[in-house]
């Protein structure tokens, strides 16, 4: 079993629609949680980040944590041809200054005008 | 632009043979860290360095080592190649912070024949 799974996609919806992406994972040891962007041949870039069980709203982006289910979800409301991506679930342990990063396997979204 | 340089942005290279990438980190970070892409094994963490020392190990073969030197620059070392190493290799760097936000470089394309 992967430390971090996530639902494959791909995934195609129209113009403001609210898309929920969604991972599980398996180490209760994880401390931070964090969605990450990559657009066609570029390297990801940090969308958001949270610790604790919950939501965090960022603009039209929305990240939750149910640390009891060991589940991430992440909603993008009102969504835009721009938000066309590849968003990957990521959770960080760290350890003094040792960081390991586990992504998971990536949602391919795409979103029609 | 995140500010993390790698070269050489496409690498083509025969099996059995040996290859240097190599990674500028943004100005000020200490931490650099290497990835590798592929399309069965998704975005997997090779290795960490904090200024110059080695901090933490993931799924790094063997035939692989890098290294980091005292201006922070790294490089990434894979020798006896295989076909299956084509991937997209990226690195990225943080500052130390709690959540460790990564900046990711634009990443090197290997392809080996």
């Amino acid at each position: 079993q992967k430390e971090v799974e996530q639902d494959p996609g791909p995934l195609s919806v129209p113009e403001g629609a609210i898309v929920s992406l969604n991972c599980t994972y398996s180490n209760s040891a994880f401390q931070y949680f964090m969605w990450y962007r990559q657009y066609s041949r570029k390297g990801p870039e940090l969308l958001m980040y949270t610790y604790s069980s919950g939501n965090k709203e960022d603009g039209r982006f929305t990240a939750q944590v149910d640390k009891s289910s060991k589940y991430i979800s992440l909603f993008i409301r009102d969504s835009q041809p721009s938000d066309s991506a590849t968003y990957l679930c990521a959770i960080l342990i760290s350890s003094g200054s040792a960081r390991q990063l586990t992504f998971g396997s990536g949602t391919q979204l795409t979103v029609l005008p | 632009d995140s500010g993390v340089t790698q070269t050489p942005k496409h690498l083509i290279t025969a099996t059995g043979q040996r290859v240097t990438l190599r990674c500028s980190p943004r100005s000020g970070d200490l931490s650099v860290y290497w990835y590798q892409q592929s399309l069965d094994q998704g975005l997997q963490f090779l290795i960490q360095y904090y200024n110059g020392e080695e901090r933490a190990k993931g799924n790094i073969l063997e035939r692989f080592s890098a290294q980091q030197f005292p201006d922070l620059h790294s490089e990434l070392n894979l020798s006896s190649l295989e076909l299956g190493d084509s991937a997209l290799y990226f690195c990225a760097s943080s500052v130390e912070t709690a959540y460790n936000e990564q900046f990711f470089g634009p990443g090197t394309r290997l392809t080996v024949l």
